[in-house]
């Protein structure tokens, strides 16, 4: 069965340093999300990606991150100068229609830790 | 504003029937998730109502109202394996993202 897959699946960095997570959604999935969950606490909603550009974001998603859909496969997000705060669990997802019965899946997540 | 309440924790037994309420309260609604999440792992999805009424899949049920802003997932013959967090999310019709609740965290002992 088809599945979404993350890379890495645990990253270590460093206050301040530039980060990448890698996602390989569904192959006929044009719908793409990025999430993240605190320790604890509830899975928040990042951005939302379809036809090459953002369709929706959180108050959460401010310049520091970016994504991008730089080929056919991958999606990937950036935070480009990382904060404490920033430790989570990030989880991408997708879905080939919005609305209707399709559910968004969820890869496996990164859990990116901020030291 | 967006809420969606959920109780934190819930204990079950082998065997037994649990019933696990969620409430809503959102500008928008477009269907709503039921997903199962084990530490560490992403949520899974387990079920899906959009019209008011009981949707059976095996084991797990869900159910909507939307006039209350109620659902509850029903986990009959409870395993050691249905030990897990099982989150709510309610779709917004404006953009298609999910809206979780905080999750219950379901214990089944022996």
């Amino acid at each position: 069965e088809p599945e979404v897959t993350q890379t890495p699946s645990h990253q270590v960095t460093q206050m301040g340093q530039e980060v990448i997570l890698r996602c390989v959604p569904i192959s006929n999935h044009l719908y793409f999300y990025w999430y993240r969950q605190i320790l604890g606490q509830k899975v928040e909603f990042l951005v939302s990606f379809y036809n090459n550009e953002i369709s929706e974001k959180s108050e959460i998603f401010d310049d520091q991150f970016s994504v991008e859909r730089p080929d056919g496969s991958n999606f990937t997000l950036k935070i480009r100068s990382t904060k404490l705060e920033d430790s989570a669990m990030y989880f991408c997802a997708s879905s080939p229609r919005q609305g209707g019965q399709e559910t968004q899946y969820f890869g496996p997540g990164t859990r990116l830790l901020v030291l | 504003g967006q809420n969606i309440d959920q109780p934190t924790e819930m204990t079950a037994t082998e065997g037994a029937i649990v019933q696990i309420n969620c409430t809503y309260q959102t500008s928008g609604f477009n269907g709503l998730f039921w997903y199962q999440q084990h530490a560490g792992e992403a949520p899974t999805f387990l079920s899906y109502n959009v019209l008011d009424g009981l949707e059976e899949k095996g084991r797990f049920s869900s159910f909507l109202s939307r006039s209350k802003g109620y659902s509850y997932l029903l986990l009959k013959e409870l395993q050691m394996k249905d030990s897990a967090s099982y989150l709510c999310a309610v779709r917004d019709s404006d953009t298609d993202k999910l809206i979780f609740g905080t999750g219950t965290r379901l214990q089944v002992f022996p």
